[in-house]
């Protein structure tokens, strides 16, 4: 199966920085690629999918990049709702995986 | 307003089965694929399969062929995932989730979660 490597594992950051996450994976996944939102005790939201594009209500601060094994979730301006758990995931090849998580916390 | 609302938690002993139920709002089963997941305590997601609630067909996770079951009653617009030989392994939340305005693997409608709990 495809392994999914996110890092770093944490990263703190101050409310109005720009952030860039990654996502490597072990396979070619091409353009199926998606980024996922998780806060405590609440469901995954989906944020880009097809690589780069917002889901629907997604704000315009966040925006996706990358093809092929490598990948980045880039949010311009942190606001305060944006401090959660971040998972990339492919659905290019059975079974679906995602990476393990980046975790954003204030400074 | 497009929405799946899962059955509630479950405290079950080692060996025996869970059935979890997942229940579209909003829109007809039938009309998109749906995928559950789960996520064990302080851990990442794992997907489990998917389930065509059209024609009912599925697709699991080679770690759950034989233990995994995905079916649907369209009549009330309810989808099912059933675990059987449970193990302490299993204990985690366990998420339906519906790809219907993104694409395919892409799930931008999630249900709410059911915690599964296996203790002896």
């Amino acid at each position: 199966e495809i392994v999914m490597t996110q890092s770093p594992a944490t990263l703190s950051v101050s409310p109005g920085e720009r952030v860039t996450l990654s996502c490597r994976g072990s396979q070619n996944v091409g353009f199926n690629f998606a980024w996922y939102q998780q806060k405590p005790g609440r469901a995954p939201r989906l944020l880009i999918y097809n690589r780069s594009i917002r889901a629907t209500g997604v704000p315009a601060r966040f925006s996706g990049s990358g093809s092929g094994t490598e990948f980045t979730l880039t949010i311009s301006s942190l606001q305060s709702e944006d401090f959660a758990v971040y998972y990339c995931q492919q659905y290019d090849d059975w079974p679906y995986t995602l990476g393990q998580g980046t975790k954003l916390e204030i400074k | 307003q497009v929405q799946l609302v899962q059955s509630g938690a479950e405290v079950k002993k080692p060996g025996t089965s869970v059935k979890v139920s997942c229940k579209a709002s909003g829109y007809t089963l039938t009309g998109y694929y749906l995928h559950w997941a789960r996520q064990a305590p302080g851990q990442g997601l794992e997907w489990v399969g998917w389930l065509n609630p059209n024609s009912g067909v599925t697709r699991y996770t080679q770690k759950f062929l034989g233990r995994v079951s995905m079916t649907r009653d369209t009549s009330i617009n309810t989808a099912y995932m059933e675990l059987t030989s449970l193990t302490s392994d299993d204990t985690a939340v366990y998420y339906c989730a519906a790809v219907v305005t993104a694409s395919t693997g892409a799930c931008d409608v999630w249900g709410q979660g059911t915690r599964v709990a296996v203790s002896s």
